[in-house]
Formats: structure tokens, C-alpha cells, sequence
């Protein structure tokens, strides 16, 4: 039972290159998050999916796309990556909507540095 | 604008002696609020939760107090130990306020325990 892992670790990107962070979890959870944290800000909520075959905009989704082919991952694509988006992406996942549960589990992060 | 505030960074204690993390939220349709702890390069962890309807909720060393009517919540541990050094984000949802159940985050407060 590996719970939620992400892929890659760490990320170093041209300003204008494209990117997929990919997000796994083996808990058969419904829904799926992905934040940023960046110094001095907290989490702050990017995309979400409420299940299979859905997604919907969090706090800060402009940069990105996701998309939740298979209930068990949850993918974040950079189309044309800016200097900004550099930061700590976290994944996670929980069986109900994440402010309603103690159990949503969070993925280790993935470093991404935007050059 | 913040809705949850963390208003200090950091936070250095003794150990064995009290920490007291503090919190302080805007909206008042948060029904729900979270602790969660973060260990460097590693995911956050939930650490404890308390209802609005609850002005208390204990779990071991860890306390969560609730004061509604000065929106504010705070966290005890009791006695602190060297491993509690650590990340620590208040979070909070309004389950029922539109946000589908999605967490707002605070900055964090950084926890150093001192041997």
C-alpha cells in the first residue's frame, strides 16, 4: 500500500517548456487534489476532481491543466512554463471532499524550478 | 485577502514545556478546521480536527481549542518533544458554504523544540 506518490521528485524547466506531474494513489479514493506551496504562502489549491472523468478549478489554476483519466491518477500538465510556477507541488487524495475528513493523505512533492 | 492567518512564522520552545500554535480565520461560515504537520521533503500529515460545534477536541499531547466568537483557534502540545519540531498549517472549510468542501490554508508556523 504505497498511498499517494508523485512523479518526478525534483523538475528543472526552460521558461516556455512543457511538463506533466503525474499523481497516484492506491486507496481507491474519489477525490483528488493538487496544491502549490510556495515560501511564506501556505497551500494553496490549483485543480481539483470530485472523480473519474472530472475536474474543476481551485485557487490558482491559470498556468494549468489536469486531468483524471483513470480514478487513480490525477495529472497536472504545464503547458508553457513561466518562473512563477516555480514552487513544491503537492498531490493528495481523500475519500470525501478534503475540508470534510480527517483522512486525506498527501503525496511526498514534486520540486519544479522554472528557469 | 487571508482567510486564514497564521500569524506567526516560527515558534521556539523547550522541551516539556507547552507550544501553543495560534490561528485566526475571517469567514464565518467555516464549520470545520484542521492541523496538519509538515516534516521537511515530505507531504503533510493530518494531526488533529475540531467542529464548529465543538469548542475542544483532545488526542493525546495535542488539544485544538475553538472560540467561535473571536474566530481564533489555537493548538496545545503538551508535553513538547524534540520530534514535534515541524510545519504546522491551520486549515479550514465551510462545508456547507459553497466551497465544496475544499481546505483554505494558513502560512504555517514553524515549530523548533529545543532539547
Amino acid at each position: 500500500n504505497a498511498g499517494v506518490t508523485q512523479t518526478p521528485k525534483f523538475r528543472v524547466l526552460k521558461t516556455g517548456q512543457s511538463m506533466t506531474l503525474l499523481c497516484a494513489q492506491d486507496m481507491n479514493h474519489e477525490y483528488m487534489y493538487w496544491y502549490r506551496q510556495d515560501p511564506g504562502m501556505g497551500l494553496r489549491l490549483i485543480h481539483y476532481s470530485v472523480g473519474e472523468g472530472t475536474t474543476a478549478k481551485g485557487e490558482v489554476p491559470d498556468g494549468y491543466n489536469v486531468s483524471r483519466l483513470k480514478k487513480q491518477n490525477f495529472l497536472l500538465g504545464l503547458e508553457s512554463a513561466a518562473p512563477s510556477q516555480t514552487s513544491v507541488y503537492f498531490c493528495a487524495s481523500s475519500p470525501l471532499p478534503a475540508g470534510d475528513t480527517d483522512t486525506q493523505y498527501f503525496g511526498p512533492g514534486t520540486r519544479l524550478t522554472v528557469l | 485577502d487571508q482567510q486564514v492567518k497564521q500569524n506567526s512564522p516560527s515558534l521556539s520552545v523547550q522541551e516539556g514545556r507547552i507550544s501553543i500554535l495560534n490561528c485566526d480565520y475571517t469567514n464565518s461560515m467555516f464549520d470545520y478546521f484542521l492541523w496538519y504537520k509538515k516534516y521537511p521533503a515530505e507531504g503533510p500529515t493530518f494531526l488533529i480536527s475540531i467542529s464548529s460545534i465543538k469548542d475542544k477536541n483532545e488526542d493525546g499531547r495535542f488539544t485544538v481549542f475553538l472560540n467561535k466568537s473571536a474566530k481564533h483557534l489555537s493548538l496545545h502540545i503538551v508535553p513538547s518533544q524534540p520530534g514535534d519540531s515541524a510545519v504546522y498549517f491551520c486549515a479550514a472549510s465551510a462545508r456547507y458554504g459553497g466551497s465544496q468542501g475544499n481546505l483554505i490554508f494558513g502560512k504555517g508556523t514553524k515549530l523548533s523544540v529545543k532539547p
